[in-house]
């Protein structure tokens, strides 16, 4: 497996405003994901965080809102925009791992609270 | 549309028992399956996972069943522990390194 954490574990912003994620991998991996988990619900995936090229989103998500970053192999940012309630979730990235990148390992997640 | 499943909310096994939780599928496209363990205010935790190719992967207490025909996988803990408290999903993909689809959880209570 890998060692992932995420910064920040928790905030509480106010509506309208941005929150940055940081995801630090401590080593180099080839596939990276952002997860978002409402209040209640499932995982659901926002994108995969792509090493030199802009991410792929999932549809219902879209750049203008989730923009992600991947400057290298072992580090990702997701930020959160334009903050609503609906924004209120756990997020969290993961890691492709195995001979054929089969199983996905997740860090700790992000609570996110908008006010 | 929900693609993955797990009917059951909610389970509570007696500690030494064995917990069973289950999984149905819709899309028999899926060839990869993958248990997670959650605790609250942490990231899932993988458990075990199974290809399509097999119907059985065992890992210790852990042992996943897979049943194509039926799209159905299950999960069996034995003996189960105090510490197998928890929520546990499962999640399908489609082939490596791609995205996981998630079940809705099952929260497991193991009682002394």
């Amino acid at each position: 497996s890998a060692v992932i954490s995420q910064k920040p574990s928790r905030d509480i912003c106010q509506r309208g405003t941005s929150l940055t994620i940081q995801c630090q991998v401590d080593s180099q991996v080839t596939m990276m994901f952002w997860y978002r988990q409402q209040p209640g619900q499932s995982l659901t995936l926002i994108a995969t965080a792509n090493q030199g090229s802009e991410a792929t989103y999932e549809s219902g998500f879209v750049i203008d809102k989730f923009p992600i970053s991947r400057p290298n192999l072992t580090f990702s940012t997701l930020t959160v925009s334009n903050m609503s309630p609906e924004d209120s979730s756990i997020y969290l990235c993961s890691v492709a791992l195995g001979t054929s990148g089969e199983t996905q390992y997740f860090g700790p997640g992000t609570r996110l609270l908008v006010l | 549309d929900q693609q993955v499943k797990q009917n059951s909310p909610s389970l509570s096994v007696q500690e030494g028992r064995i917990s069973i939780l289950n999984c149905d599928y819709t899309n028999s496209m899926f060839d990869y399956f993958l248990w997670y363990k959650k605790y609250p205010a942490e990231g899932p935790t993988f458990l075990i996972s199974i290809s399509s190719i097999k119907d059985k992967n065992e890992d210790g207490r852990f042992t996943v069943f897979l049943n194509k025909s039926a799209k159905h996988l299950s999960l069996h803990i034995v003996p189960s522990q105090p510490g197998d408290s928890a929520v546990y999903f499962c999640a399908a993909s489609f082939g490596t390194a791609s995205k996981l689809t998630f079940g809705t959880g099952t929260r497991l209570q193991v009682t002394l």
